[in-house]
């Protein structure tokens, strides 16, 4: 079936450090690939996604690009900051699923940045 | 406007009893989904409901846990018999239509603790 791999973390930087985070997927169909984040304290958020290849998702300074040939969506920041602490999923959804459009989601990756 | 709400938030159960879990999604969102998240893992799919269907229930763990969404808006997932490995965050999610592009808004979840 479909899944996700992700790096596993924690992963610490120093404020302004060069992020990545490595994402790979699995999938029997063409799948839509999303970055989702949990801040401490509050519910998952939608950073960015990318729905069909060479597709480049980017917001708040992040950015994936998604990679049919590697089947990979690494999500990269060029400076981190304090505030972009927080743990980081990386997921898909395949229409071709039996769930429907479900998110199918790595096991997330915990940044902490300091200052 | 408003987004996902779930209730209650935290959920402490004695083992056997049941309990119901509340989601109001977002008005007009037609898919609706339910996820379970063990503590350090990503969330995993439970069911999704289409409108007041309910499409797919395959990630359901047992006979113990039910869904409902009898007017198409509120859903309420229930499980009887709570055993301790049902611990966990449930998330509710909905999106406005039913391609696999589509983003998913997440509630801020219940913390479900079994004793």
């Amino acid at each position: 079936g479909d899944s996700v791999t992700q790096m596993e973390g924690p992963v610490t930087l120093s404020e302004e450090a060069f992020l990545t985070i490595n994402c790979t997927y699995t999938a029997t169909g063409y799948p839509s690939l999303f970055w989702y984040v949990q801040y401490p304290g509050e519910g998952l958020q939608l950073l960015l996604k990318a729905t069909k290849a060479d597709d480049k998702g980017s917001n708040k300074g992040f950015e994936a690009t998604y990679r049919k040939e590697t089947t990979s969506f690494h999500l990269e920041k060029g400076s981190v900051q304090v505030s972009d602490s927080a743990v980081y999923f990386c997921a898909l959804s395949d229409a071709s699923n039996q769930a429907g459009t479900a998110l199918i989601f790595g096991k997330g990756t915990t940044l902490s940045v300091s200052s | 406007g408003a987004g996902v709400s779930q209730s209650p938030r935290y959920k402490v159960a004695k083992r056997g009893q049941d309990v119901a879990l509340r989601c109001d999604p977002i008005s007009g969102h037609v898919s609706l989904f339910w996820y379970q998240q063990a503590l350090g893992q990503g969330p995993e799919f439970l069911t999704y409901f289409q409108n007041e269907a309910q499409l797919d229930k395959s990630g359901l763990p047992s006979d113990r846990f039910f869904a409902e969404r009898p007017e198409g808006s509120v859903s309420t997932l229930k499980i009887q018999r709570t055993q301790q490995e049902d611990s966990a965050v449930y998330l509710c999610a909905s999106s406005r239509g039913l391609a696999a592009n589509n983003e998913q808004f997440f509630g801020p979840g219940t913390r479900l603790t079994v004793l």
